[in-house]
């Protein structure tokens, strides 16, 4: 079984912070994935990495960068976190980035910006 | 650019009855559908996805989807809805784009559909 895990369920940071959300997967997958999830939004896509050290922006990444140093690590940092920033974070991460291949997802970060 | 669109907020249905989930899409080109499912504090889980083929899918839990190109539909189904199937559902679409001569692909997800499902 494919497992995706986040460093928190739940945090609670200031405006200004600096915050890092962690996602760790285990099955030696190429592609890692952040979203952030609203209500009535559904998912967006923040940034991807295809590899080590590769990055590719999604449709929202203004405010965000990431960090893949590791294979199976994949990091999303906001730099100064701010209260629009407030959202739930969903990692994910899939083999291959053919339609074939399915995303498998982490149990998500809920991140509250006060 | 690709969409998907699930024009229901929320579905009810009683236990024992069929269920739809509904979601319609808009591509260029031949389209690779999927549906989500995400159960309460946990993560989207992968359902089904169409990629060619048949126009019925079948899934995980019992769900299958339909596939119909003429209404550019991919509504899903199940035959006799369980109360342990409340949740929210999400339907994607492939979407391609280039950077620099290099082919990506991307899901992009509708807005999201709950079910509640009554004893």
């Amino acid at each position: 079984d494919v497992k995706v895990t986040q460093s928190s369920r739940y945090l609670v940071k200031r405006t200004g912070e600096k915050v890092f959300l962690e996602c760790v997967q285990d099955m030696d997958h190429e592609n890692m994935f952040w979203y952030r999830q609203d209500p009535g939004l559904g998912l967006r896509l923040i940034y991807f990495s295809y590899d080590v050290k590769m990055k590719e922006k999604g449709d929202i990444p203004e405010g965000y960068s990431v960090s893949r140093e590791k294979k199976e690590r994949f990091s999303l940092i906001l730099e100064s976190a701010s209260t629009n920033q407030t959202s739930m974070y969903l990692c994910a991460s899939s083999l291959g980035l053919a339609a074939s291949y399915e995303q498998y997802f982490g149990p998500g970060t809920r991140l509250t910006v006060t | 650019a690709q969409s998907v669109a699930q024009p229901e907020d929320q579905v009810n249905v009683a236990e024992g009855n069929p269920l739809t989930v509904k979601c319609t899409y808009s591509v260029s080109g031949n389209p690779y559908l999927f549906w989500y499912v995400q159960y309460p504090n946990r993560g989207l889980q992968f359902l089904l996805k169409y990629i060619t083929g048949d126009n019925l899918v079948k899934g995980s839990y019992g769900f299958e989807a339909e596939f119909n190109k003429s209404q550019t539909s991919f509504h899903l189904k199940k035959p006799s809805a369980l109360v342990s199937d409340s949740a929210l559902y999400f339907c994607a679409v492939r979407d391609m784009f280039w950077e620099e001569n290099t082919g990506f692909q991307k899901l992009v997800f509708g807005t999201g559909t709950r079910l509640l499902v009554s004893p």
